[in-house]
């Protein structure tokens, strides 16, 4: 069964950082492309980075392009997005999803207030 | 950047009635459509995917069609837990982008 488990997420301030992490299972891993897709709340979806499964190439959305990198382990089945210079409008429920967006995880909250 | 429209915002019905959801593309996608459902609190769910091509699990009601800018899904017969928001997404181009969304809700 593939599983997606996004961790991470919490309350941070304008400007700070945060380390989101998606473990996955239950799927060869290094054989496929992953994405990250926020939602904020009340709001719709917003895809934000997408990482190849091993070639290192990488998409990013303008609006977290220079601040946001998608990173993966593929020795250790771990997707990541380094989140810096965080603003109040990248509060929002980030998911991981897999390539063709067929599984996606249950999400991490991150919330951005002073 | 692609931009997609979706209509209706909300669509009311009742169960067995029939759902006609409309998205149309800023510029060609082909066939590089995708439809999600999403309910409140889940994750979304992949049912459409290459405009026409139902995702594994998906019931048969769902049917996607189009190509080019314009793009329909029809569920043919709603059942209770077809009441949801559906998004559809563009894979054509970077950045990859998804509709506003249409709710549909009970009549």
């Amino acid at each position: 069964e593939v599983q997606l488990v996004e961790s991470g997420g919490g309350l941070v301030h304008p400007g700070g950082s945060l380390r989101l992490s998606c473990a996955a299972s239950g799927f060869t891993f290094g054989g496929y492309a992953m994405n990250w897709v926020r939602q904020a709340p009340g709001k719709g979806l917003e895809w934000i980075s997408y990482i190849s499964s091993s070639d290192g190439t990488m998409y990013h959305a303008d609006s977290v392009k220079g601040r946001f990198t998608i990173s993966r382990d593929n020795a250790n089945n771990l997707l990541f997005l380094q989140m810096d210079s965080l603003r109040d409008e990248d509060t929002a429920l980030y998911y991981c999803a897999t390539q063709g967006f067929d599984f996606w995880g249950q999400g991490t909250l991150v919330t951005v207030s002073s | 950047e692609i931009v997609l429209t979706q209509s209706p915002a909300t669509l009311s019905l009742s169960p067995g009635e029939r759902a006609t959801l409309s998205c149309r593309a800023s510029q060609s996608v082909s066939s590089y459509l995708a439809w999600y459902q999403q309910k409140p609190g889940q994750a979304p769910r992949l049912l459409i995917h290459d405009a026409s091509n139902r995702a594994t699990g998906t019931p048969a009601r769902f049917s996607g069609s189009g190509s080019g800018t314009d793009f329909t899904l029809t569920i043919s017969s709603l059942e209770p837990e077809d009441f949801a928001i559906y998004y559809c997404q563009q894979r054509s181009n970077w950045p990859l982008t998804f509709g506003p969304g249409t709710k549909v809700d009970i009549k």
